[in-house]
């Protein structure tokens, strides 16, 4: 079964600052890679998706890449703002499902 | 605007209660998802559907059921079936099976009273 674990848990950060989520998976026979963040309360958002086929996606301040053969991927946030602060979850998908970790919740201070 | 709409985004049933929850797609996804989200804890699937008429279990089905009678809508229930009900639960629906990029709706809190 696929796990996902990302690191850290938490991070807090004072703004402006650049920073790295990491994401490993324990199955590399994925489809794609979504990364979303979630909002207290709220949904999930899609920031990036990442095919199979691809190493990396950049969307704004947002560059993601996948390392599918090592079952890695992180995510790149460059000049973090206080509008960042979310929880982000990294989640690799399979023919029927999405796999989901407990995520990294980030603080962004101002 | 096309999208991911669930309703109600807050819920309470009391003890024994069933209670359905509306999850309406205007993306004309042909699959949908529910997942039931814990503090603390990922997502995890209950239902899943590909096609209108069909759907599958997913890891933690056992106290609920779904229909799938409209690609664009794909209600869960909560019967009094399942012991632990109080949870965030989320719908998701993406395009083809093989090739998912999901989208999610807001969500519905579920409280027992």
């Amino acid at each position: 079964k696929q796990e996902v674990t990302q690191i850290p848990a938490a991070l807090s950060v004072p703004e402006g600052e650049n920073l790295v989520l990491n994401c490993s998976f324990t199955d590399s026979a994925i489809y794609n890679l979504q990364w979303f963040r979630q909002d207290p309360g709220k949904g999930l958002t899609s920031l990036l998706l990442i095919q199979s086929s691809q190493r990396e996606q950049t969307s704004g301040r947002l560059n993601a890449s996948l390392d599918k053969s090592s079952g890695r991927s992180t995510l790149y946030i460059a000049a973090s703002q206080p509008g960042d602060s979310a929880t982000y979850l990294c989640v690799p998908t399979g023919a029927n499902n999405l796999f989901f970790g407990t995520g990294t919740r980030l603080t962004v201070i101002p | 605007d096309g999208g991911i709409t669930q309703s109600p985004k807050y819920l309470f049933r009391k003890e024994g209660q069933n209670v359905t929850l509306s999850c309406e797609q205007n993306l004309n996804h042909d699959a949908m998802y529910w997942y039931r989200q814990d503090p603390g804890q990922g997502l995890r699937l209950i239902y899943y559907s590909h096609i209108v008429n069909d759907f599958q279990k997913g890891d933690i089905a056992e106290g609920y059921s779904v229909s799938r009678e409209k690609k664009e809508s794909f209600p869960l229930t909560v019967t009094s079936a399942q012991k632990n009900p109080t949870a965030f639960y989320l719908c998701a629906s993406s395009i083809i099976k093989g090739s998912i990029e999901a989208f999610f709706g807001q969500g519905t809190r579920l409280t027992v009273v």
